[in-house]
């Protein structure tokens, strides 16, 4: 199946600093990747859709000026969790899938474990 | 707006022992179904998926899901679960394939007794 790549897997990081997390589709091209959060022993919340070219399409109750996402290309998407604060440690996850209705599954990353001290 | 509802948070089993894991889905048409399996600190796994045609699918590791429209289900099962099943497991429904997002259900924490 294709392959999601996300990087780091762990970040520690301090109060106030931002974080750049990265999700790459490695073998296919993907318009569009989802971000989601997982807080511990929780399910997996979506956060936003990223969209290739053009804005990120937040869920209600996301900070978008807090969680930002840029899709710069076809292969790449990144979050970045600005001013981070200890309350926004968490899992996050990114997912994609091939366009055009070429795959019925959603392929995952690793996953990001941040911790913010 | 489509929902996911996993009823049991823990389950244990013991090992040898036959398994099913419960997830009902809240959908207006025809969903896309998915088993996914994480291990602590890990990404998601994929066990099985249902779209169409026949509603029991194999999935890898042993496991099969039926689907049910009638009860608006998508059941996992094993018939002998291993020390190694013990993980977290998620029900999903999406509204189409693998360019839209998920929704997930809260899990069922599995773990296996020797």
């Amino acid at each position: 199946g294709a392959v999601v790549s996300q990087h780091p897997s762990w970040v520690i990081c301090k109060s106030g600093t931002s974080v750049k997390i990265e999700c790459r589709s490695l073998d296919f091209q993907a318009t569009t990747m989802f971000w989601y959060r997982q807080f511990p022993k929780q399910s997996l919340m979506l956060m936003a859709t990223s969209n290739e070219g053009s804005k990120a399409t937040y869920e209600q109750g996301v900070e978008k000026d807090k969680f930002l996402i840029n899709h710069a290309s076809l292969t790449l998407s990144t979050l970045t969790v600005t001013s981070a604060h200890p309350e926004d440690s968490s899992f996050y996850i990114c997912s994609a899938g091939e366009p055009g209705g070429g795959s019925t599954e959603a392929f995952f990353g690793q996953g990001t474990r941040l911790t913010v001290v | 707006a489509q929902s996911v509802t996993q009823p049991d948070i823990h389950i244990t089993v013991s090992e040898g022992a036959s398994l099913e894991l419960r997830c009902n889905y809240s959908y207006g048409a025809t969903p896309y179904l998915f088993w996914y399996v994480q291990s602590p600190g890990q990404g998601l796994q994929l066990l099985l998926k249902y779209f169409s045609g026949d509603t029991l699918v194999q999935g890898i590791k042993g496991f099969e899901a039926e689907f049910k429209r009638s009860q608006s289900s998508f059941n996992l099962r094993k018939p002998s679960v291993h020390w190694s099943d013990a993980a977290e497991y998620f029900c999903a429904v999406s509204r189409g394939g693998g360019g839209n997002k998920l929704t997930f259900g809260t899990g069922t924490q599995l773990k296996v007794e020797l």
